[in-house]
């Protein structure tokens, strides 16, 4: 089982929807969460933080649940430049850090 | 301030051939890393630094050797480059550690796409 798991979609939805990602963990002692935004041919960029009670960035909805280990990412109101890849990392510190990087979930969003 | 630069941004070598990726960060931050992306496949850190003068070994470090001697710098190097090696590598550089809060966003170069014949 992979540390971290993202569907790899991709999501095609119309402008004005509301999309939502899943993202699951299999390591119960991580600590950090983020979602990460790629482009295509273009690096990663950190969109938003996920905190335990759950954070809105305009948007974007970011939640945790470390019982089932999944965060999750909502997006209302899709518009065209939401178009990318959205990528789930998952840290935590065993003696060392390791940070994990799903391979991503793909979005289109269409006119 | 140009943030996290990478050269070469492309590159295609010989399997055998040895080649160094030079990353450069203006951020004055402490940790960087080097990064390989595959299709289908999640960002697999290769080597990182937690400061100048100090290297480890990620999840992927077979075939690849670091150094960073400034702290700006981290240089990745291929030693003796196989067809298992192409792929496109990210440098990224943070201010803190992975143990969480805002301060571990990690910033990311363009990349450079090597591709080893």
């Amino acid at each position: 089982r992979k540390e971290v798991e993202q569907d790899p979609g991709p999501f095609n939805v119309p402008e004005g929807a509301t999309v939502a990602f899943n993202c699951t963990y299999s390591n119960s002692a991580s600590q950090s969460f983020f979602w990460y935004r790629q482009d295509c041919r273009k690096e990663p960029k950190l969109l938003m933080s996920v905190y335990s009670s759950g954070n809105e960035d305009g948007r974007f909805t970011a939640q945790l649940n470390r019982a089932s280990q999944y965060i999750s990412l909502l997006i209302r109101d899709s518009k065209l430049s939401d178009s990318a890849t959205y990528l789930c990392v998952v840290s935590f510190y065993t003696g060392g850090f390791k940070t994990i990087f799903g391979a991503g979930t793909r979005l289109f969003v269409k006119a | 301030n140009a943030g996290v630069t990478q050269t070469p941004k492309f590159r295609v070598l010989k399997t055998g051939q040895s080649m160094t990726l030079l990353c450069a960060q203006d951020m004055n931050h402490e940790y960087m890393y080097w990064y390989r992306q595959d299709p289908g496949m999640g960002l697999r850190l290769i080597h990182y630094s937690v400061g100048e003068g100090t290297t480890a070994k990620g999840e992927v470090p077979d075939g690849y050797n670091v150094s960073r001697l400034k702290k700006q710098n981290f240089l990745l190097g291929l030693e003796s480059a196989a067809p298992s090696q192409t792929s496109v590598y990210f440098c990224a550089s943070s201010y803190g550690g992975l143990a969480g809060g805002p301060s571990n966003e990690q910033f990311f170069g363009p990349g450079t796409r090597l591709t080893v014949l």
